[in-house]
């Protein structure tokens, strides 16, 4: 049972664009979502991450919305670079436990 | 510079070899994770450590073997009962004490290859 559900599995934007990356889960008890980017033969990194005390969170072009009733997050990319092109994971967990749930990954790419 | 290093970058290994794939990190976290990557299915867990001398299965075990003798250190196993074992491997860690609301740190990646 897949508990972090990613979409779109691709995506193509023209720089310049908005980027938009969004996640559903299931468990209620997740308190912690981070987004993860991964460039081509590299290992993840930390992009940006929320608590679901806050509905939005920026960092530079990123922000990631949070909407807790529809069990929904979502991350926006703004003014999309050629750059920006990387496999966005996003990522649950919860208190207790060390294991985070992750998506399937949406692969980027920013076109000149 | 404190991270992790996973090694080698290329593996290739002929089929009913067993093959160790490295693991160090001087980040002093006491967590670390093993992941395996393939296209479109995300990442998905074999093992995991939170303290030393100890781990536990992942969602994809079968045909893995780990150890964590050091803290610093948690080299994986993938043996020959592994039955399709090319995929790109990635070692994470964490830091205690944050009760799982913690960055992972990830290397970067073993690509393994089996001939």
């Amino acid at each position: 049972q897949q508990q972090v559900k990613q979409s779109p599995q691709s995506l193509i934007v023209q720089k310049g664009g908005i980027s938009i990356i969004n996640c559903a889960y299931e468990n209620t008890a997740f308190d912690y979502f981070p987004w993860y980017q991964q460039f081509p033969g590299k290992g993840p990194a930390l992009l940006i991450a929320i608590r679901p005390d806050v509905s939005e969170k920026k960092e530079g072009r990123f922000t990631i919305s949070f909407n807790k009733s529809a069990k929904q997050f979502s991350l926006h990319i703004m003014d999309s670079q050629p750059g920006d092109s990387a496999t966005y994971f996003c990522a649950a967990s919860k208190g207790g436990s060390y294991i985070p749930t992750f998506g399937r990954g949406t692969s980027l790419i920013v076109h000149p | 510079d404190g991270g992790i290093t996973q090694s080698p970058k290329y593996l290739f290994r002929k089929e009913g070899q067993n093959v160790t794939l490295s693991c160090e990190q001087n980040l002093n976290h006491d967590a670390m994770y093993w992941y395996r990557q393939d296209p479109g299915q995300g990442l998905r867990l074999i093992y995991y450590s939170q303290i030393v001398n100890d781990f536990q299965k992942g969602d994809i075990a079968e045909g893995y073997s780990v150890s964590r003798e050091k803290k610093e250190s948690f080299p994986l196993t993938v043996t020959s009962a592994q039955k399709n074992p090319t995929a790109f491997y990635l070692c994470a860690s964490s830091p205690s004490g944050t009760s799982g609301r913690a960055e992972q740190f990830f290397g970067p990646g073993t690509r393994l290859t089996v001939l």
